[in-house]
């Protein structure tokens, strides 16, 4: 079957950095997207990686490791608007985005 | 604002109520989804539109009927639900269906079957 692990919860302080990790087993592999939802609000695109490395944007960073099945969120100098879920979400053979559970991230004063 | 608008927001009904969720989309796209969001669980994709085809059906039980009229409209058709039918309903549309399209969502239906 197709899974995707991201842990459930997170916590981290303001102005700290914080990384969120994703791993995957899929059938095949299109690329990996990262989307952020605050409490009652839609999901938000945040990045897309489909080849190996980091992709860099603001303060927000993303990484691949294809061959681990294995992605990471790297965020940075952290605000309290940051709290929110961070879900991953893999995109298979099929084109269809098969999605983690997301990850709920606090962040305190 | 992402450009995808759904209506109503929150919906409360009986088990014997018919309903209807509209999502419209003002970016274009060419691709429209329906996802089912419970708590603690990952999104689970309900339908498929492209070009105004169906062209995915992930198994969902015939109370939830779709209908596209075009590619800028989306409807959920509701009917009999049950109890554990009760989430957020989310729409969202891409340019197409290829690897790079992100999709963007609209706000939601907050669906409470009682």
């Amino acid at each position: 079957g197709q899974n995707i692990d991201q842990p459930t919860e997170m916590t981290a302080t303001e102005g700290a950095i914080v990384q969120i990790n994703c791993t995957y087993q899929t059938s095949g592999f299109n690329g990996l997207f990262w989307y952020q939802q605050h409490a009652g609000e839609a999901p938000t695109f945040l990045s897309y990686n489909v080849l190996d490395g980091l992709e860099e944007k603001g303060r927000f960073s993303s990484f691949l490791s294809r061959s681990k099945g294995y992605s990471y969120l790297l965020l940075k100098e952290l605000q309290m608007k940051d709290s929110a879920s961070y879900l991953c979400a893999v995109m298979d053979s099929n084109y269809q985005l098969i999605w983690g559970a997301g990850t709920k991230l606090i962040i305190k004063p | 604002e992402t450009g995808v608008t759904q209506t109503p927001r929150h919906l409360v009904m009986g088990m014997t109520n018919k309903k209807s969720l509209k999502c419209e989309q003002h970016l274009g796209h060419n691709a429209m989804y329906w996802y089912k969001q419970s708590a603690k669980k990952p999104l689970e994709l309900m339908f498929v539109y492209n070009f105004k085809e169906q062209t995915e059906n992930n198994s969902v039980p015939s109370r939830f009927s779709p209908e596209c009229p075009n590619s800028s409209h989306l409807f959920l058709h509701l009917h009999t639900l049950q109890p554990e039918d009760s989430a957020l309903y989310l729409c969202a549309s891409s340019q197409g269906l290829a690897e790079q399209n992100e999709q963007f969502f609209g706000p939601g239906t907050r669906l409470t079957v009682l």
